[in-house]
């Protein structure tokens, strides 16, 4: 079955640095979505890239998907410790109807 | 958007027992789904419930183990049964709502399941 694999697990940065997290499926995806969970809280939709090469940007986060709609990647530029919590992306393949596949998630840690 | 809460949002539960847990949403969804996420884990989906119809289940996870109902389009319950140790994990249900080309997925706030 469908497989998405998020790398690293953890990250560990200094208030200020920058964070990227990436997001790789095993099959090609028809749209990946991207969901932030903050410590004790549920998932929250950040975001949806459907085309192929396509970024969008939301304030400090910027979003790509992959040309081959494989893989993803989610920057945040200077963190703040705002942004702390798990990141996870969440693919939906092509021919595998409304399932969304998880990723195991990374979790930002942001040191004041 | 859409609005949803669970029932209850945490328990305790002994070995051998079930549990029901409720899910409202407060607008009417085709798509409702119910998740499991173990602490500092990423969500495993456990069925899709269908309005009317039976839920599907995802590999891994059967009906005898975690029957679902879904009598109306704002509303489903998932009972966890005969409940072991390694049931012990929060329980999430999520509606998807269609807003133009984008299926945005609300999750409830989660139901943490300790069973002793």
């Amino acid at each position: 079955g469908q497989q998405v694999m998020q790398i690293p697990q953890y990250q560990h940065v200094q208030e200020g640095e920058d964070f990227t997290t990436y997001c790789n499926s095993s099959t090609t995806l028809s749209n990946i979505q991207w969901y932030k969970q903050r410590p004790g809280g549920h998932p929250v939709f950040l975001i949806q890239l459907v085309k192929s090469g396509e970024v969008k940007k939301q304030k400090r986060l910027t979003f790509q998907f992959g040309e081959a709609k494989k893989n993803s990647s989610l920057h945040i530029t200077a963190t703040q410790t705002t942004d702390v919590g798990t990141y996870f992306c969440a693919g939906r393949a092509q021919n595998a109807g409304n399932m969304l596949t998880f990723g195991g998630g990374t979790r930002l840690m942001v040191k004041p | 958007s859409a609005v949803i809460s669970q029932k209850p949002s945490r328990d305790i539960c002994q070995r051998g027992t079930s549990l029901t847990i409720q899910c409202q949403v407060d607008s009417q969804v085709t798509m409702m789904f119910w998740y499991r996420q173990q602490p500092g884990q990423s969500l495993t989906l456990i069925a899709t419930a269908n309005q009317g119809s039976e839920a599907t289940y995802e590999s891994g996870f059967v009906i005898d183990k975690f029957p679902i109902s879904r009598p109306n389009l704002t509303f489903s319950t998932l009972t966890v049964s005969n409940m072991s140790p390694e049931d012990s994990s929060i329980y999430l249900c999520s509606v998807e709502v269609p807003s133009g080309s984008i299926d945005e997925q609300f999750f409830g706030p989660g139901t943490r399941l300790t069973v002793l």
